[in-house]
């Protein structure tokens, strides 16, 4: 059984940073790209950052580059969001998605419950 | 705003068909064949429904189907069951940027 575990959220201060986890299990984590997507309170989906398989190839959501960075240690079959610079509207349940196959760019065929993330003073 | 757009809402009755659209750009939409959907009930993690315009994951049920034309995909729910009551997703590729498009998602409601 595939089973994505995300850790990390919680509530933070704006201006500060916060790593999000995911661990996954039922699967052989290195052959499979990684993605986080998040949901704002009231709003729909929105693809936050990708990595394939080897983190060759990394992608993010126009609106995010710079302030967020993706890694993954496929040795624990751990998927991580270094998350700088937060901001009110960065408030949202992040979701770590398993790829369809390798390569970045693909369907997101096995999801995780969500880690909620709060920035409010 | 999204670059794939879906209705904000749709409505059917038990056992009703519904079809949800998704409309995008040539780039995104009509030059591919990756537009997924996935299915998200509030509070849980949102599941993979098609995936390729028409495939269907193994347990997903045959009263959902996936189609295109042109720019504009569509889901079809058939036979609709309290259960379908949802929040449904298209999703697709930007090779440019690179990066994943969601549309704006659609609200499913069995009356």
């Amino acid at each position: 059984e595939v089973l994505l575990e995300e850790s990390g959220g919680g509530l933070v201060q704006p201006g500060r940073s916060l790593r999000l986890s995911c661990v996954a299990s039922g699967f052989k984590f290195d052959d499979y790209a990684m993605h986080w997507v998040r949901q704002a309170p009231g709003k729909g989906l929105e693809w936050v950052s990708g990595i394939s398989w080897d983190s060759g190839k990394i992608g993010y959501a126009d609106s995010l580059k710079g302030r967020f960075s993706i890694s993954r240690d496929n040795a624990k079959n751990s998927l991580f969001l270094e998350m700088n610079s937060l901001r009110p509207e960065d408030t949202a349940l992040f979701y770590c998605a398993k790829g369809e196959w390798g390569d970045l760019l693909s369907t997101f065929d096995y999801w995780g419950r969500g880690a909620l993330v709060t920035v409010s003073s | 705003q999204s670059a794939l757009t879906q209705p904000a809402s749709v409505s059917g009755s038990p056992g009703q068909s519904i079809i949800i659209s998704c409309t995008g750009t040539s780039s995104v939409v009509g030059s591919y064949n990756f537009i997924s959907w996935y299915q998200h009930h509030p509070g849980k993690a949102p599941k993979l429904i098609i995936y390729e315009v028409t495939k269907r994951p193994s347990g997903v049920s045959n009263r959902f189907s996936g189609s295109k034309s042109g720019n504009t995909a569509s889901l079809t729910i058939s036979g609709l069951q309290a259960e379908d009551e949802a929040d449904y997703y298209c999703s697709s590729y930007e090779d440019s940027s690179p990066s994943v498009l969601f549309g704006g998602g659609t609200r499913l409601t069995v009356l």
